[in-house]
């Protein structure tokens, strides 16, 4: 079971659009539709931002946006905001019920 | 609102068991997966494992032979224990509600999160 590999920075300016990506394989990402994403500001606890995919939970904004193809999930922040500044997880179920998280993505907003 | 509160030892010596416990506040316990998860200082975060309301667990393959999460529904708390530590295992671990297919699949509530650093 290794890690899913996501971009270790990316960056933006206020107002842009970027992507993470989240890559794995057949087994985990490419195998089930059962990909979640997750906010993390420095000393705080991990906040769920999209599930199953591109499914957003109540209160989130809809400026976050994910979606799926092949063995590759995606989150897409549009109009970055300085508040979305955070680190990005993904998350993603890896069968035999067992579950595996991305490195992480430090989200720079210039 | 469900709230969840991590609470055990903040140093374990090395060879020693790991003991840590998630109080649930603002719902049931029934019904729901319970997970742990670990974040060494600096680091990704990595599912440890969960247990159903009911006592089945599943546990991360590269911790199972060192885990048991048990769930004591009289007192809306389940627990981790992690035998044999080693400096590797400091991290913050927090325990977090998980939502099978019927309701979402996610990790949906976190505890604030607790240090247990492994230091003689």
């Amino acid at each position: 079971q290794s890690a899913l590999t996501q971009p270790a920075s990316v960056s933006g300016s206020p107002g842009q659009s970027i992507t993470i990506s989240c890559t794995g394989t057949s087994s985990d990402v490419g195998g089930h539709n059962f990909v979640s994403w997750y906010q993390q500001h420095p000393g705080k606890a991990p906040k769920l931002m999209i599930y199953e995919g591109s499914e957003r939970p109540s209160g989130v904004s809809n400026r976050f946006s994910g979606s799926r193809s092949g063995n590759t999930a995606s989150l897409t922040i549009f109009g970055l905001q300085a508040e979305d500044e955070a680190d990005y997880y993904c998350c993603s179920y890896a069968g035999s019920s067992t579950w595996v998280f991305g490195g992480g993505t430090k989200l720079t907003v210039l | 609102q469900v709230h969840l509160q991590e609470s055990g030892p903040g140093l374990v010596r090395p060879s020693e068991t790991l003991s840590l416990t998630c109080i649930v506040s603002g719902g049931s316990i029934s019904g729901y997966y319970w997970s742990w998860i670990r974040q060494p200082p600096g680091k990704g975060l990595e599912w440890v494992g969960f247990i159903y309301y009911s006592g089945s667990t599943s546990y991360n393959p590269s911790l199972k032979s060192r885990i048991t999460i048990s769930v004591d529904t009289s007192k809306n708390q389940f627990s981790l224990k992690m035998s044999s530590v080693t400096a590797a295992d400091t991290a913050v671990y927090y325990c977090a509600r998980f939502r099978d297919p019927a309701n979402g699949v996610a990790f949906d509530y976190w505890g604030q999160g607790t240090l247990v650093t492994v230091s003689s």
